[in-house]
């Protein structure tokens, strides 16, 4: 079975720019998140989609979007990028949404701003 | 507000010597606990988790993790260590509110020498 995939896996923007990060959950999951990890940190929770509904958001700036397609994969969008968003960016799905067990995580995609 | 720390940045074990990995949390209400391995430029890996039952709860890759409730710790622990085991090391508890977030530690780098 295939595993949590994300695209792309290294990217490479100017600041300014706009960004757009893709997820596909595993097969039969229906609640997908996105996480941020700096360089010597832990992830940090950015959204949650659950049957296409937000259903949670980190702390971070509206420069950050997301949203869950029908077939419940899930696109992160970053505006107006800083050198600070450079960062690993994780997908995670689950089984179940609120109230579900443990997340799964992708690859992650590589952030650098420049 | 639920948290997790792991007060070791680092923790150096010889190969085929026992390793103990540190977490303690803070919660309210009962704790839904996880540990997630990161191997350089990769994801997570779920390890394993603690929602109920037996204190002592056993993982992949031989590992396993103790649940102390009046210590409120959730040490990762493996009776021998493998050079292959060395990577990073996340602590994790889930969040009470309306999603399933979870809330990471800083992490520690496990280094086992052979």
């Amino acid at each position: 079975d295939a595993g949590v995939t994300q695209s792309p896996t290294h990217l490479i923007k100017t600041r300014g720019q706009q960004v757009t990060l893709r997820c596909s959950p595993i097969s039969g999951h229906k609640s997908v998140s996105w996480y941020q990890q700096v360089l010597g940190q832990g992830p940090q929770f950015i959204f949650q989609y659950y049957e296409k509904e937000e259903r949670g958001r980190g702390n971070f700036p509206d420069r950050f979007s997301a949203r869950q397609f029908p077939n419940y994969s899930s696109e992160l969008n970053v505006n107006a990028l800083l050198l600070g968003d450079s960062a690993l960016y994780l997908c995670a799905s689950s089984l179940v949404g609120p109230g579900g067990t443990e997340a799964f995580f992708g690859q992650g995609t590589r952030l650098t701003v420049v | 507000a639920q948290s997790v720390a792991q007060p070791e940045d680092q923790v150096n074990v010889a190969e085929g010597n026992p390793l103990t990995v540190k977490c303690t949390y803070s919660v309210s209400g009962n704790p839904y606990l996880f540990w997630y391995v990161q191997y350089p430029n990769r994801g997570l890996q779920f390890l394993l988790k603690y929602i109920t039952g037996d204190n002592l709860v056993k993982g992949s890759y031989g590992f396993e993790a103790e649940f102390n409730k009046s210590q409120t710790s959730f040490h990762l622990k493996k009776p021998s260590a493998l050079v292959s085991d060395s990577a990073l090391y996340f602590c994790a508890v889930r969040d009470g509110g309306a999603t399933n977030k979870l809330i990471f530690g800083t992490g520690t780098l496990l280094a086992v020498q052979p």
